[in-house]
């Protein structure tokens, strides 16, 4: 069974500071998702990675896909109360990429 | 344009009854999934459907569980004889083809009393 941890569990910042939200696990994903999730809603897609090593900037947002693909990391800079929310990474792997495996999420909560 | 609705948005059961939870996909999309998401545990696929495929039932917890699409749009995911631990909120995802990126409903939050 393939699992994804990811830490921290919670994380309440202030405005304007920088964090980084990390996803591992022991299993190879032929690709790795980062989704956001608000109170009533479903997740929102916001970055897909599939090379090892692979960086994508998306604004103020920062993911990164390990080398070896077992893990990644999204990286907050000069966070807003605007990203307060859940996120989540989801793995796909081989012939069932569409089976997303996802970790239980990190709440984020940036105060004014 | 619209997105994936479904319904209801809140579903109160008593234990034992029979729950149908209701997901209108993207017009146009040929795959539909549903996912589970209780408190703590993140999300758990459930089922998928592609086209005029068999659908991938390998997520389903259980045989109370089971899920049909009608006319390759509409989706029914039905709960027999309801638990409490079947109270989470069930998800529903849908995209153009079977690799394409997932947009999600807001879910229907299900408690079984």
């Amino acid at each position: 069974t393939q699992l994804l941890e990811q830490s921290p569990q919670f994380l309440s910042i202030q405005e304007g500071e920088n964090l980084t939200v990390y996803c591992n696990s022991s299993s190879v994903f032929s690709s790795l998702q980062w989704y956001r999730q608000e109170p009533g809603e479903g997740p929102v897609l916001l970055v897909t990675v599939v090379t090892g090593g692979e960086v994508k900037k998306l604004k103020r947002l920062t993911f990164q896909f390990g080398d070896a693909r077992k893990d990644s990391s999204l990286h907050i800079t000069a966070a807003q109360p605007g990203d307060t929310g859940l996120y989540l990474c989801a793995g796909g792997s081989g012939g069932s990429n569409y089976k997303l495996t996802f970790g239980k999420g990190t709440l984020l909560t940036v105060n004014p | 344009g619209a997105g994936v609705s479904q319904s209801p948005s809140n579903k109160v059961t008593e234990k034992g009854k029979d729950v149908e939870l209701r997901c209108d996909p993207i017009s146009g999309h040929t795959a539909l999934y549903w996912y589970r998401q209780s408190l703590g545990q993140g999300l758990e696929f459930l089922i998928y459907f592609q086209g005029n495929s068999a659908p991938d039932k390998s997520g389903l917890p259980s045989d109370r569980f089971s899920a049909e699409r009608t006319g390759g749009s509409v989706s029914t995911l039905t709960i027999q004889r309801t638990q409490q631990e079947d109270s989470a909120v069930y998800l529903c995802a849908s995209s153009f083809a079977e690799l394409g990126e997932q947009y999600f409903g807001p879910g229907t939050r299900l408690t079984v009393t």
